[in-house]
């Protein structure tokens, strides 16, 4: 079965840039969306962002101006770039797999995250 | 930018039934899920377009969508079921979660 691993520093400096990869195994990258959403410690889930596997993406717009994903199907991974951090931003990061469809002939869409990594802790601190 | 409710806790008997709810603008011609997360672990999909639940996900869990409000129904509540509990939609080309709601099996 599909699974994904996150990677990265558990440690940033404040100002300096987060950077996450997510490494998929088990399974394709293709044919799904692949998101981020982080949780503060005690708080609850926040949506990132997420990546198609043909690389457009869309961000969650209070974080937009920081944010970047890109995916490298070549590795099977996508990666997270959140810069200029502050202490707010120290959190559990997650990765998802979602999947995205039109709700039958109407304008709405249904999406899911139905696959998760088990998340990385990162801490912005001097 | 587009909001969802969901009360803090819910408290429940083991063997009764648990009510979570979800409220957002006409969230009923929108599609919803539900997210269950346990202490130290990863959020995990219990049910996905408004009332399917994935393999593995026992058939106590249920879920409807109408009006405002979607609801995520528990019956027969075990003490496993004990957790933090998220609703999630789309909106606009943005994902929106809930704020969890705390789900105490007494």
């Amino acid at each position: 079965q599909v699974q994904l691993q996150e990677s990265g520093p558990g440690l940033v400096k404040p100002s300096e840039t987060l950077s996450l990869t997510c490494t998929v195994s088990g399974g394709s990258i293709s044919n799904y969306y692949w998101g981020w959403i982080r949780q503060p410690p005690g708080k609850g889930l926040e949506w990132i962002g997420h990546i198609y596997y043909s690389g457009t993406s869309n961000y969650n717009p209070s974080l937009e101006s920081r944010v970047t994903i890109s995916v490298d199907t070549s590795k099977n991974q996508f990666s997270l770039m959140l810069n200029s951090v502050t202490a707010a931003d120290t959190a559990v990061f997650y990765c998802a797999r979602a999947s995205l469809s039109r709700i039958g002939g109407s304008i709405y869409y249904s999406y899911y995250m139905d696959v998760w990594g088990k998340g990385t802790t990162v801490t912005v601190s001097s | 930018s587009y909001e969802l409710t969901q009360p803090p806790s819910v408290s429940v008997s083991p063997g009764q039934t648990a009510s979570i709810t979800c409220s957002g603008n006409k969230l009923g011609d929108k599609s919803a899920c539900w997210y269950q997360q346990k202490p130290g672990q990863s959020p995990v999909l219990v049910i996905y377009q408004d009332t399917k639940r994935p393999s593995g996900v026992p058939e106590r869990f249920s879920g409807s969508n109408s009006g405002n409000t979607a609801t995520l129904t528990i019956s027969g509540t075990r003490a496993m079921d004990e957790a933090d509990y998220y609703c999630q939609t789309r909106d606009s080309s943005t994902v929106v979660f809930g704020g969890g709601t705390r789900l105490t099996v007494l």
